[in-house]
């Protein structure tokens, strides 16, 4: 079974730029998550999708980030205009359902850094 | 609100020795609990949760983790660490009134000495 996929793997930008993010989840997983890991830190959830609606995202700063899940599937996060404290790893992870006791299953990340 | 504290940044142990990585949480009730490892430029991977029961929970890769209520702790062990054991260590806690939005330690890096 193919795991949930990111890209690119690295960016770097500079301050004001935009950027985005892909990921593709696991394949049947209705839920999707977008986490953010700054350096020393552990992983803060950004917002999470059930199908193409948006759950949670009480955590994303709406103001630069956007997020979007189109048909429920794939889904992109997008920065604009970027910060120098957004450098960071961005996590996503899916599960096959948004109760406790589905696993979240992480892609591999993407490291972004703002110069 | 949830938190999750874990007061060892870096830890190193020997090949072959036990390990035990500090875990406490700070919520209203019983949380459900959990440990993830991640490797250099990889996600995170699930070892082990608690939810009920018994409160010694059995894990992959030879790890095992208790809650103890008293304490407000979820301490994860293995006897004899490998040194494919090198990586970072999150607790996370998640709410059990619904959903599973998870609040996640600020982890401990754990070398291994060959």
């Amino acid at each position: 079974e193919a795991g949930v996929a990111q890209s690119p793997r690295y960016k770097i930008i500079e301050k004001r730029q935009s950027v985005a993010f892909w990921c593709n989840p696991i394949s049947g997983h209705a839920t999707l998550y977008w986490y953010q890991q700054i350096l020393g830190q552990g992983p803060k959830l950004l917002i999470q999708f059930q199908n193409n609606g948006v759950v949670d995202d009480s955590q994303l700063p709406k103001d630069r980030f956007s997020a979007e899940r189109l048909k429920g599937v794939d889904s992109t996060l997008k920065i604009q205009p970027a910060k120098l404290e957004d450098s960071a790893v961005y996590l996503c992870a899916s599960s096959p359902g948004g109760a406790a006791y589905n696993e979240q299953f992480f892609g591999p990340g993407t490291r972004l850094t703002v110069l | 609100a949830q938190s999750v504290t874990q007061p060892d940044i870096h830890i190193t142990v020997s090949e072959g020795a036990s390990l035990e990585l500090r875990c406490n949480y700070s919520y209203g009730a019983t949380p459900y609990l959990f440990w993830y490892v991640q490797s250099p430029g990889q996600g995170l991977q699930l070892l082990l949760k608690y939810f009920s029961g018994d409160t010694l929970v059995q894990g992959i890769k030879g790890f095992e983790a208790e809650f103890k209520r008293s304490q407000s702790s979820f301490n994860l062990r293995k006897p004899s660490v490998h040194w494919s054991d090198a990586a970072e260590y999150f607790c996370a806690v998640g709410p059990t009134g619904g959903g599973n939005k998870l609040t996640f330690g600020t982890g401990t890096q754990l070398k291994v000495e060959l």
